[in-house]
């Protein structure tokens, strides 16, 4: 049972535009959500977070939206550089602080 | 600040020989350590996670074991390896608490022949 899910498992954007990821998910008891992004033969580094008490957190480039309502998380990546090209793993927590982790968007950044 | 770190890097490894991954985390105290395998389709699969010395709780059954024999040291283990247990080896710590965000090693890259 996959209870983070992220549909798209590849995204190509050029370069200077927005990167949307999406990522929805099924147990209405997370209450935290995470995005990493990973390359190739690395560990995920993390990104940004958001606590299921607020809707929008930003930082720099990115930003992550939640909608309680509708299970569902967003990462914005704006603008869009060629260094962003990675695998973004969206990840929810809850209570006993293990991770479920979503089965990955590729973002491929094209110049 | 803290790091993580995991060894090695890589491993190739015969079919029915024994395994030992470690892990070790500097600059924190008491961190909670997870032990999670890569797989292609799969996303991030949580194999195991200890909140002290000793405490080991496994989330899949598998050919695998972790210990974790001091507080910044876990290791994952295997009596023999299948050809499955290829995969890519991350571990994470967290300060546990509050402290939500996990934190990754660079990884281990098994290939089983």
């Amino acid at each position: 049972d996959q209870q983070v899910k992220q549909n798209s498992p590849s995204l190509s954007v050029q370069e200077g535009r927005i990167s949307i990821l999406n990522c929805d998910y099924t147990n209405s008891m997370f209450d935290y959500f995470l995005w990493y992004k990973k390359y190739p033969a690395e560990g995920p580094t993390f990104l940004i977070s958001i606590s299921s008490i607020k809707d929008k957190n930003e930082d720099g480039r990115f930003t992550v939206f939640l909608n309680k309502s509708a299970k569902h998380l967003s990462l914005h990546i704006v603008p869009s550089q060629p260094g962003d090209s990675a695998v973004y793993f969206c990840a929810a927590i809850w209570g006993n602080e293990k991770l479920t982790f979503g089965t990955g968007t590729r973002l491929t950044i094209i110049p | 600040s803290q790091t993580i770190h995991q060894w090695p890097a890589t491993l190739v490894q015969p079919v029915g020989s024994p395994l030992s991954l470690e892990c070790t985390v500097e600059g924190t105290s008491n961190p909670n350590l997870y032990w999670y395998r890569q797989a292609a389709g799969r996303g991030l699969q949580l194999l195991f996670y200890s909140v002290g010395i000793g405490q080991i709780s496994s989330e899949v059954p598998q050919n695998l074991s972790a210990s974790r024999p001091q507080d910044r040291q876990f290791i994952l283990s295997s009596k023999k390896l299948l050809l499955s247990d290829s995969g890519f080896y991350l571990c994470a710590w967290n300060s546990g608490g509050a402290h939500l965000t996990q934190y990754f090693g660079p990884g281990t890259r098994l290939t089983v022949l």
